[in-house]
């Protein structure tokens, strides 16, 4: 059991690049989450999946951003043309669906856009 | 909607001191409810949960009650050290049960 791990930790950007995320679950876990946390604020839910399939989406998940996770392992976050709203602290989360569920996060990656 | 209120930080106590971090919830129904830590420099860290109504959740000396009269989950400690400095948040999970409503999160500061 390595962790949750995210990629890169930290990312600074100019607003109206694209960027992307990577988050690595741990191995046997079928769900996935994206969580989004900004200063003095707790994490937010953006989106999740159980295996490849994304089973809903957050109305903060705007049109700009999009999730995957091809093959049920690793998933991805892009964000598209970003904004200096989008500066944030993004989390990746994932769990083993069953009775006693237990969601283990990342350290994240903190997005600043200039 | 559903939401997770609890009390505003830092808190600052000295080391053997008692805490408590109120947690408040709204809901439809009986959620499940938590308490998560982050460390300094980690991810947050699941440290203890309840399921139902008068469920008493612990974990490293640190103990909630789910109360469903006064909708609350305060955490407790009897006697704080200095490695329990950290942000902790409260949290409970949606209606579907496919995520968590967490709170704004409280800093706690313990010196020695």
């Amino acid at each position: 059991d390595t962790g949750v791990s995210q990629d890169p930790r930290h990312k600074i950007t100019k607003r109206g690049q694209n960027v992307t995320f990577r988050c690595d679950p741990i191995s046997e876990h079928n769900r996935l989450y994206w969580y989004r946390q900004t200063l003095g604020q707790g994490p937010e839910f953006l989106t999740y999946f159980q295996n490849e399939a994304q089973l809903e989406k957050s109305r903060l998940l705007s049109d700009r951003f999009s999730a995957e996770r091809p093959k049920g392992s690793f998933s991805t976050l892009e964000i598209q043309r970003t904004e200096q709203g989008d500066s944030a602290m993004y989390l990746c989360a994932s769990s083993l669906r069953g009775k006693n569920e237990k969601l283990f996060f990342g350290s994240g990656t903190q997005l600043s856009v200039l | 909607g559903d939401s997770v209120t609890q009390m505003e930080g830092p808190v600052t106590l000295s080391e053997e001191a008692f805490l408590t971090i109120n947690c408040t919830y709204t809901a439809t129904g009986y959620p499940s409810l938590f308490w998560y830590v982050q460390y300094p420099g980690e991810g947050l860290q699941l440290l203890l949960k309840a399921t139902k109504a008068d469920d008493k959740g612990s974990n490293k000396g640190f103990e909630a009650t789910y109360r469903k009269e006064t909708t609350s989950f305060h955490l407790e400690k009897g006697s704080v050290q200095v490695s329990d400095s950290a942000v902790y948040f409260c949290a409970q999970e949606n209606q579907a049960g496919t995520a968590l409503i967490f709170g704004k999160g409280t800093t706690l500061s313990v010196s020695s």
